[in-house]
């Protein structure tokens, strides 16, 4: 079985400072591994996603997110944070089961102050 | 343009009313995917669909029936609907690893 735990369900950052949203996970197996941005009343919109290879992944918006085999851990940062990041963030796991299923963390919602 | 497809985008219903949410992807995908959404719990699987003429239960599948129609559309419905499946509900496609949703239906039970 795959989970997904997201910690902190809210999160305040100023406008200019770093933003961290911390995701940890378990898998029987190497996982796919995903962040996902959702905007106030919209869908959700893929940030990036980690399959093999290089560890350190870039993504959309200037996130990116490392992937730490020893920790399961999927971390995403942004070294700035911007008042259009205000959204919530869902981390998800595919461990390549049958069906390929995805399975999502709570969520957290960020909150940027000017 | 590309993508997946949900009707209707909002719907009210009452008590023991049905309704089916339909599905549509044009991208060739061979699995589809239900979920909900519901605060602070993220998105739980309700019902998928990894091939055409297959469909198998998630993690919240009670109270909900899914059809593959064809490869294109996987429909949800709600045969007796509950003030508790009140929600947000995803379709969502996938192949080889990457996954596109739709902009979601939001049901409200009364």
């Amino acid at each position: 079985a795959q989970s997904v735990t997201q910690l902190g369900s809210h999160v305040s950052v100023s406008e200019g400072a770093l933003v961290l949203l911390r995701c940890n996970y378990s898998s029987s197996v190497p996982p796919y591994l995903f962040w996902y941005v959702q905007y106030p009343n919209q869908g959700l919109q893929l940030l990036l996603k980690y399959t093999t290879g290089a560890t350190l992944v870039k993504g959309i918006n200037g996130f990116e997110a490392e992937f730490k085999k020893s920790e399961t851990s999927f971390h995403l940062t942004k070294p700035s944070a911007h008042m259009s990041d205000a959204a919530e963030y869902f981390c998800a796991v595919n461990s390549g089961a049958a069906g390929n299923k995805l399975t999502f963390g709570g969520g957290t919602r960020v909150l940027v102050k000017p | 343009n590309a993508g997946v497809t949900q009707t209707p985008k909002f719907q009210v219903l009452k008590t023991g009313q049905s309704m089916t949410l339909q599905c549509a992807q044009d991208m060739n995908h061979n699995s589809m995917y239900w979920y909900r959404q519901d605060p602070g719990m993220g998105l739980r699987l309700i019902y998928y669909s990894a091939s055409e003429g297959t469909t198998d239960k998630g993690e919240v599948p009670n109270g909900y029936n899914v059809s593959r129609l064809n490869k294109r559309e996987f429909s949800l419905r709600l045969e007796s609907a509950a003030p508790s499946q009140t929600s947000v509900y995803f379709c969502a496609s996938s192949e080889q690893g990457g996954y596109t949703f739709g902009s979601g239906t939001r049901l409200t039970v009364v």
